[in-house]
């Protein structure tokens, strides 16, 4: 079965660019869909089909491929990112989530 | 305003059976593919299930092993899940989350209803 992974944790600090990776098979060939979940909410749809931003999410929040990745990038983090964020792909009819990544922003 | 409220969950014994519903509004509950999620205490998103919006179409985690079935009535804008033989690992959050159709990103959740199971 298809296999997303991203790293346990991303630290940032106050300001600056934070960078979350997804690495899987040949990600490149497919839509990946970021979410974000804070503490004790639901995920937060911030970035679909890799590159594109939902209405009411800031123009800080932006997606890209890369080689066998894709990478949520979030610009001027603030305390208000801290948070859990994780890929998202369709695989033959089902869905595959990555492990989740857990932003500190210092 | 587009919402969907999650209910059902609660403790069950290991063995035993629950019916998980998601009241839809704000929207052609229809015209969407809906799906549940659950998140275990601690862990990760884990997706379960997905139905088309005329209910045609389902597909699940191979990791439930047929103890689950979603389906829909379109005619209450309603959403459910039937979990059997539940089990200690099936302890999580379960959440219904919308979608465009498969392929599609979950543009919309619940707040998720808690299903524990324990003796």
């Amino acid at each position: 079965s298809y296999g997303l992974i991203q790293p346990l944790t991303v630290s940032v600090a106050l300001g600056q660019t934070a960078r979350i990776i997804c690495g899987g098979d040949n990600i490149v060939s497919k839509n990946v869909h970021w979410y974000q979940q804070k503490t004790g909410q639901a995920p937060v749809l911030v970035i679909y089909r890799g590159v594109n931003r939902p209405s009411g999410i800031p123009e800080r929040f932006s997606g890209s491929y890369s080689g066998s990745s894709s990478t949520l990038t979030i610009s001027r983090a603030q305390a208000g990112d801290e948070a859990d964020y994780y890929c998202q792909v369709w695989d033959s009819s089902t869905v595959v989530f990555g492990g989740g990544t857990r932003l500190t922003v210092l | 305003e587009v919402q969907l409220l999650e209910s059902g969950g609660g403790l069950v014994q290991p063995g035993g059976s629950l019916r998980l519903s998601c009241a839809a509004s704000g929207f052609m509950f229809s015209n969407y593919a809906m799906n549940w999620v659950r998140q275990a205490p601690g862990k990760g998103l884990e997706w379960v299930s997905g139905i088309s919006g005329s209910g045609g179409s389902t597909n699940y985690a191979d990791s439930l092993l047929g103890r689950f079935s979603i389906y829909r009535d379109n005619s209450k804008d309603t959403l459910y899940l039937q979990v059997n033989i539940l089990r200690a690992e099936d302890t999580a959050v379960y959440f219904c989350a919308r979608s465009d159709d498969y392929g599609d990103p979950f543009d919309y959740w619940g707040q998720g209803t808690l299903v524990t199971v324990s003796s």
